[in-house]
């Protein structure tokens, strides 16, 4: 079983809709990252959280430690929001802090 | 400030050749990492460095070797290319590990034939 699992692996809305994408992992962990990738290839951080919620324009990141599980969503969605949504975590215990990495969600906006 | 600089953008191979991926950041970042992406996979952790001069395995090492000699550079080294080496490849850094905001070269695609 994956430490780090993503849901849905692929999502498809219209223009306007209200996105959710859920990360779950089993591990206990000090923080978790989400991320973008858009559809050239080029990955940008979007957030680091470890409780609570953050919120950037239209995207809202939220996190329950004592479920291990984070959401990101995205409200009035936009052709532009289409790209790969990747969720990592940080666990609790690595002095290294080396990142355990979802495989990703993928979302396309249709206008 | 350029960021995370990655040389070539593309590349092909064939099976048993060698070759370098220059990756260069210019944040005066202490942590760097390569991984290699495959369809459907999450990124996979090849080799990471936590200051120059310190380097260490990380979850797929097999295959590559890494240095870092300055602050700067992490180049990845392929010393016998092979099939499972095709993937798109990204160097990261950030200031101090996975607890600060992860920056990312524009990415590798390396076909092995």
């Amino acid at each position: 079983k994956n430490e780090v699992e993503q849901s849905p692996q692929n999502l498809t809305a219209q223009e306007g809709e209200f996105i959710t994408i859920n990360c779950s992992y089993s591990v206990g962990i000090s923080a978790l990252h989400w991320l973008q990738q858009h559809p050239g290839g080029g990955i940008v951080s979007l957030f680091m959280l470890s409780s609570g919620k953050k919120k950037h324009g239209r995207l809202i990141a939220t996190i329950n430690i004592q479920e291990k599980h984070s959401s990101l969503h995205i409200t009035a969605s936009h052709p532009r929001d289409s790209a790969v949504y990747i969720c990592a975590v940080i666990p609790y215990m690595d002095s290294n802090y080396q990142l355990i990495w979802g495989a990703g969600t993928k979302l396309i906006i249709k206008p | 400030n350029a960021g995370v600089t990655q040389t070539p953008k593309f590349q092909v191979l064939k099976t048993g050749q060698s070759m370098t991926l220059q990756c260069a950041q210019d944040m005066n970042h202490e942590y760097m990492s390569w991984y290699r992406q495959d369809p459907g996979m999450g990124l996979r952790l090849i080799h990471y460095s936590v200051g120059a001069g310190i380097t260490d395995q990380g979850e797929v090492p097999n295959g590559y070797n890494v240095s870092r000699s300055t602050t700067e550079d992490f180049p990845l080294r392929l010393l016998s290319a092979a099939p499972s080496q095709t993937s798109v490849y990204f160097c990261a850094s950030n200031p101090a590990g996975g607890a600060y905001e992860q920056y990312f070269g524009p990415g590798t695609r390396l076909t092995v034939t």
